[in-house]
Parts: structure tokens; sequence; C-alpha cells
């Protein structure tokens, strides 16, 4: 069974400041992951994915995460938040050798960007 | 132009009623798939589908239906609603890729149900 750790329900920061989300996994064989955002009442955007190759990746809004498969890690960053990155955040998994698994999500992650 | 587009968009209704939700994407991809948002922000996977065919139903009641009429919509029927499918649903649609699903989700903007 695949499952993602989200071990904070609220991160606070700065604007200006850089900001780190963090993201654990648990899968069988490769991991596909990702990053969504939810602002209220809408539905779920996406970020960015690590499917193979470089560890660190890049995605909308500024936004990057670095892939850590000895520490099962997935954690999203920004060097500089903005208020408007005031959201909540969802890290996903998919187990990658299977044909048409499930994208599991984490509980999500509220960021509080205060100005 | 909407991606993946829901309808309704807030449902209120009494208890034992049946209600649908419709669902359609003009992405061109081949899956879809319903999630359900409760109370608490939890995304859980309830159905999904591959050009039209169900390949993923993960424990949900059968009070709840989906069907495909084709690969661009994916509706949600639900029969004597009871008080714990309060909720959000929403769709979603991605492009497998030579049988592996690595595509990003691409989600509606939810279906938010209250049963009374």
């Amino acid at each position: 069974a695949q499952s993602v750790a989200q071990p904070e329900d609220q991160v606070n920061v700065a604007e200006g400041n850089p900001l780190t989300v963090k993201c654990t996994y648990s899968v069988s064989g490769n991991p596909y992951l990702f990053w969504y955002v939810q602002y209220p009442n809408r539905g779920l955007q996406f970020l960015l994915k690590y499917i193979t190759g470089d560890n660190l990746v890049k995605g909308s809004y500024g936004f990057e995460a670095e892939f850590n498969k000895s520490q099962t890690s997935f954690h999203l960053k920004k060097p500089s938040a903005l208020v408007s990155d005031s959201a909540l955040y969802f890290c996903a998994v998919r187990e990658g050798n299977s044909g048409y698994s499930t994208l599991t999500f984490g509980k999500g992650t509220m960021l509080l960007v205060s100005p | 132009d909407t991606a993946v587009s829901q309808t309704p968009k807030y449902l209120v209704t009494q208890m034992g009623n049946d209600k649908s939700i419709k669902c359609e994407q003009n992405l061109g991809h081949d899956t879809m798939y319903w999630y359900k948002q409760d109370s608490k922000k939890f995304l859980k996977i309830m159905f999904s589908y591959n050009n039209k065919e169900l390949i993923i139903n993960e424990t949900v009641p059968n009070r709840f239906s989906p069907k495909s009429p084709d690969k661009a919509h994916l509706n949600l029927h639900i029969n004597s609603l009871e008080l714990g499918d309060s909720a959000v649903y929403f769709c979603a649609s991605s492009q497998a890729r030579r049988g592996r699903n690595t595509g990003e989700l691409f989600f509606g903007e939810g279906s938010r149900l209250t049963v009374l």
C-alpha cells in the first residue's frame, strides 16, 4: 500500500522568507510524486511532479521540490514566500510500476504567509 | 474555456433522496476520476475510469454509481443519500501514456453536497 505523510497541519512564514512544506512517502516500487495547491472553495491545482531524473524539480509560481530517495521525502520549497501563497498544499504519490495505480494524497498542510 | 467542469457546484438535499453530479473534460484525456473531500479536507479516491472502463472502485457503498458514456464524461449518481455523504466531490482527469499513468491530474472546481 502507498501512503503520504504531511507532518505539519500548518506552516507559518513571513512574506519574503523561505518556506518549506514537508512530505514523506511510502510506496512499494518507484514513486511518482506530486504537489498540488488548493485555494478556498476551489479545485486542486498542479504545482510540480517528480517522475524520474533530476532530484530537484521546479514548478509553477516559483515553487520547487527535492526528491530524496534515502529519506523518502519530497519537501516543497520556495525561496521567498508571498502572501498570495497562503493556501492548502497537498503532497501525493503514485506507485510508478503499476499502470493505473491511484494517486494517494496526504492530509494537507495549510500555509499561512503573513505580510 | 474550462478544462474539467462539474455541475452542479452546490447541491443541498434531504436524506433519502437521489442526486447526480456531472463531469466533462475537454483535455482529450483517457482517464477520469471521482475524489471525495471530507470536512477535514482529506481527499480519497472513489472511482477511476479509463476509456469508459471502470478500473478502480475503492470500497465505495453501492449507493454510489459512476457512469461514463464516453471518455470525456464521468457522472456520479448517488442513491438514498445519507448525512455522511455530505462532502465536496471532485472530478479529475489525466492522460496515461503507454499504459503508465505518469501524468498529473487536472481537477474540476468541486461539487459541494450537503445532505440535511
